[in-house]
């Protein structure tokens, strides 16, 4: 079956780094997404990975090691405003998006 | 970037009532539109997949019939919660993928509905 696996909530201190990790099974594979959602407010992109290694886009980064079915999501010099919930989502062989539940990012100051 | 609007943004109904969701890409042609369900603290659901002037594909254990589905055109996509109970309610969200959006198909979403049904 398809499955996507995260941690249910993590916690950071504002000004911080912290990984989200995601692990993923997929029948076939098109790449793998993130999403930081809001409470009470729909999904907004992140990134996109389908090559193995490491995109940087400002403060975030995202990572992919297609052998392993591993990604993660990188925050740095976290602000109050990153707390959310992030989704890790693998496109599969049908162009479906195959959604994990969501971490659940707490920041502290 | 691509804008996708829901309307309305938020709605409550009584039981046994019907309520229409319409999801419109602004700026841009749909030829899939994709229908989500969230419960609180869970992921997206998947309910159904809208291709342009084709039949819904309903995902499993989504009711066709109570959940109508209508992409009349390119920018139009609608939901309709038939005969709604409490347990409809939830927060619905579409997204719509543009015929090119490159490579990896990326899904623009809506804002989302907040169905409360009493």
């Amino acid at each position: 079956g398809q499955n996507i696996d995260q941690p249910t909530e993590m916690t950071a201190t504002e000004g911080a780094i912290v990984q989200i990790n995601c692990t993923y099974q997929t029948s076939g594979f098109n790449g793998l997404f993130w999403y930081q959602q809001h409470a009470g407010e729909a999904p907004t992109f992140l990134s996109y990975n389908v090559l193995d290694g490491l995109e940087e886009k400002g403060r975030f980064s995202s990572f992919l090691s297609r052998s392993k079915g591993y990604s993660y999501l990188l925050l740095k010099e976290l602000q109050m405003k990153d707390s959310a919930s992030y989704l890790c989502a693998g496109l599969d062989s049908n162009y479906q998006l195959i959604w994990g539940a969501g971490t659940k990012l707490i920041i502290k100051p | 970037g691509a804008v996708v609007s829901q309307h309305p943004s938020r709605v409550i109904c009584k039981s046994g009532t019907s309520v229409k969701i319409e999801c419109r890409s602004l700026d841009f042609q749909a030829t899939t539109m994709f229908w989500y369900r969230q419960f609180p603290k869970q992921s997206l659901m998947l309910m159904a997949t809208s291709n342009e002037g084709s039949k819904a594909t309903y995902e499993q254990g989504v009711e066709k019939d109570k959940f109508l589905i209508n992409h009349a055109s390119l920018t139009l996509s609608t939901l309709t919660v038939t005969s709604a109970h409490p347990e409809d309610s939830s927060f619905y969200i579409c997204s719509a993928r543009t015929i090119t959006s490159g490579d990896y198909n990326e899904q623009f979403f809506g804002p989302g509905t907040r169905l409360t049904v009493l």
